[in-house]
């Protein structure tokens, strides 16, 4: 399969715990996002890549959350003491230039 | 912030029925995207239009980027019960905002065999 994969696909978790989780976007797709997704809605941008480098951020990304993509490769979204807000479907997506590609998300629950 | 109107919220049709649903924003795209998202998984794109006009068929669904890039349709013919699902939209703008994707709010699919 060499479709987007994300890691885990689901976690459950206490508030004020930290979370990390993991994208693995297409080969050689060197542009990557990060999405977040409530029930009944559509997916809110958070954060974009260009290789490496991390181009933009949404206000919806607060201090609490971090991303990194350290060898324009994979990515990593860290969510530090988490909130019972939190608790959403995480998607990330890769494209090579217009049309992105998403993976199957992973589902966080914050208890 | 831009937002896209996604119509209508949901839709409970018999199948081999034709289905249609639109998206309509107040900014300009220069690209409407459709995907299909079923619980629990991540969306799939179903049909990406790139040109104001632009006409594209993916087998039963077929889809047009509005002449004024501001709506765009999704039609699927002779439903079938796998058709079921959230529909999305999505428009993408050029320039500053690198191509992220703004999304409707979807239209649910129910097909009754």
């Amino acid at each position: 399969d060499t479709g987007v994969s994300q890691d885990p696909r689901h976690k459950i978790t206490k508030r004020g715990q930290n979370v990390t989780f993991r994208c693995d976007p297409i080969s050689e797709h060197n542009r990557l996002y990060w999405y977040r997704q409530t029930l009944g809605q559509g997916p809110e941008f958070l954060t974009y890549f260009q290789n490496e480098a991390q181009l933009e951020k949404s206000r919806l990304l607060s201090d609490r959350f971090s991303a990194e993509r350290p060898k324009g490769s994979f990515s990593t979204l860290e969510i530090q003491r988490t909130e019972q807000g939190d608790s959403a479907m995480y998607l990330c997506a890769s494209n090579p230039g217009e049309t992105q590609y998403f993976g199957p998300g992973t589902r966080l629950l914050v208890l | 912030g831009q937002q896209l109107n996604q119509s209508p919220q949901s839709m409970f049709i018999q199948e081999g029925e034709d289905v249609s649903m639109n998206c309509t924003s107040s900014s300009i795209f220069n690209t409407w995207l459709w995907y299909k998202q079923e619980p629990g998984e991540g969306p799939v794109l179903l049909i990406a239009l790139y040109k104001a006009g632009e006409l594209t068929s993916n087998g039963r669904l077929t889809a047009q980027f509005g002449i004024t890039r501001k709506d765009s349709f999704l039609n699927i013919s002779a439903s079938i019960p796998s058709d079921v699902g959230i529909y999305f939209c999505a428009g993408q703008t050029d320039g500053g905002s690198q191509g992220n994707l703004i999304f409707g709010k979807g239209t649910k699919l129910s097909v009754k065999p």
